[in-house]
Formats: C-alpha cells, structure tokens, sequence
C-alpha cells in the first residue's frame, strides 16, 4: 500500500464549479498535511497546510480526518488558473521532516 | 517569500559523466536543505536530507557515493551525480528549510532537469 494515496484524475471541470479532492494515508504517527500545486515541469508550490479543525483560504478549504487518516481539498468557483496537479503531502517524522508526496491529482478547468 | 535557486535549470551529459546540481537560500539561512527526484507521472520522492556541517542522511536505496551531496555554507547545498547512467535522468529538485523540523515550512527550488544519453 502507498503511503500516500490520491485519485490521479483528470478531473475534467468547467469554470466556477466546485471540486473536491481526496487523499489517504497509511502512517497513523503522521505529524503534519500539506497541498501542494504542481504544474508541468515545475516545482511543487505550497498550496496550504491543513489543521485538524480545518482552514480555509480564499476559495480553498482543506479538511483533515485523523481518525479515518484522510485529507480533503475542496475548491470553490474554479478558475482557468487553478488548472494544474494537486499533490498531497504527509510529514512522516517527529525530527527532521520526512515529506512523503502523493502522485498527485490532475485538474483541467475549462472555459 | 523565501527563495530558493537551482543551477543549473537543465543539463544534458554522456553516460559515465559526473553532473553537479546547486542549490541556493537567496534570502534567508537554510539550515536543512533536502534533495528529491521525480520521475515522469510519479510522485516526488526524497533522496536525502542534508543539515549545514554535517554529513547528509540518506533514503532507503539511494547510493550515497553515486548521488554525492555537500552542504557547506547555510545558503548552499550541491547534489553531485556521480557516473550518471541513462536510468538517472529524472528531475531533480532541491527544497531549504529554516530548520526542517516541525512544521517549518519547505521552499522550493525550480527543479533541474537532467538528461543522460
């Protein structure tokens, strides 16, 4: 089993719907989650952390059940410019970090 | 925001050449800089973690005298591709932390595409 688990996608959405993202992971000593953005041929940008109790910024709203060991992304009316891959991260480490990364979850907004 | 550079952003080598990635905190001291690779449509995937002074620390199956890896100032880190084979052409990306504990946050290089023919 992948230690972090997502939906490659695509997911195929058009301009100002709502999606949502959702991820597992499989070490329950987890410290801290994370989204990140990917687009082609890039690096990953730090999207946002996500907190037990959730948090949300701007359009975007991240869940984290540690009970179930799921994290969620929810993105409101989407943009053109959200297009891209949204990789879920897990902290795997009390020390040092140890940030394991999902495969990631592509999104294509379209017009 | 915290920037971090990478250099070079792309290289292409012959089979049995050595490559040297860097790795630079443009505006701030990177105590802990770590080394991923990606290969296409996978997943980034951390090769070590190396802390200023110190002697990097190495995932599970990373060869630590092929992937050489120098941490010598708290603004650069160079990742050292020894005797590069066609099977590690990969991007390679580089991210520094204040302190890679905790949940400090990680930033990001641009990644260095390397190409081994």
């Amino acid at each position: 089993r992948k230690e972090v688990e997502q939906d490659p996608g695509p997911f195929n959405v058009p301009e100002g719907a709502t999606v949502a993202f959702n991820c597992t992971y499989s070490n329950s000593a987890s410290q801290s989650f994370f989204w990140y953005r990917q687009d082609c041929r890039k690096e990953p940008k730090l999207l946002m952390s996500v907190y037990s109790s959730g948090n949300e910024d701007g359009r975007f709203t991240a869940q984290l059940n540690r009970a179930s060991q799921y994290i969620s992304l929810l993105i409101r009316d989407s943009k053109l410019s959200d297009s891209a891959t949204y990789l879920c991260v897990v902290n795997v480490n009390t020390g040092f970090q140890k940030l394991v990364f999902g495969t990631g979850t592509r999104l294509l907004v379209s017009p | 925001g915290a920037v971090v550079s990478q250099h070079p952003s792309w290289v292409i080598c012959k089979s049995g050449t050595s490559v040297k990635i860097e790795c630079r905190s443009l505006d701030f001291q990177a105590t802990t800089m770590f080394w991923y690779r990606q290969f296409p449509k996978q997943s980034l995937m951390l090769m070590a973690t190396s802390n200023e002074g110190s002697k990097a620390t190495y995932e599970q199956g990373v060869e630590k005298d092929k992937f050489l890896i120098n941490h010598a100032s708290l603004t650069l880190s160079t990742l050292t591709v020894t005797s590069a084979h066609p099977e590690d052409s990969s991007f390679y990306i580089c991210s520094a932390s204040n302190s890679g504990r905790g949940t400090d946050t990680q930033y990001f290089g641009p990644g260095t595409r390397l190409t081994v023919l």
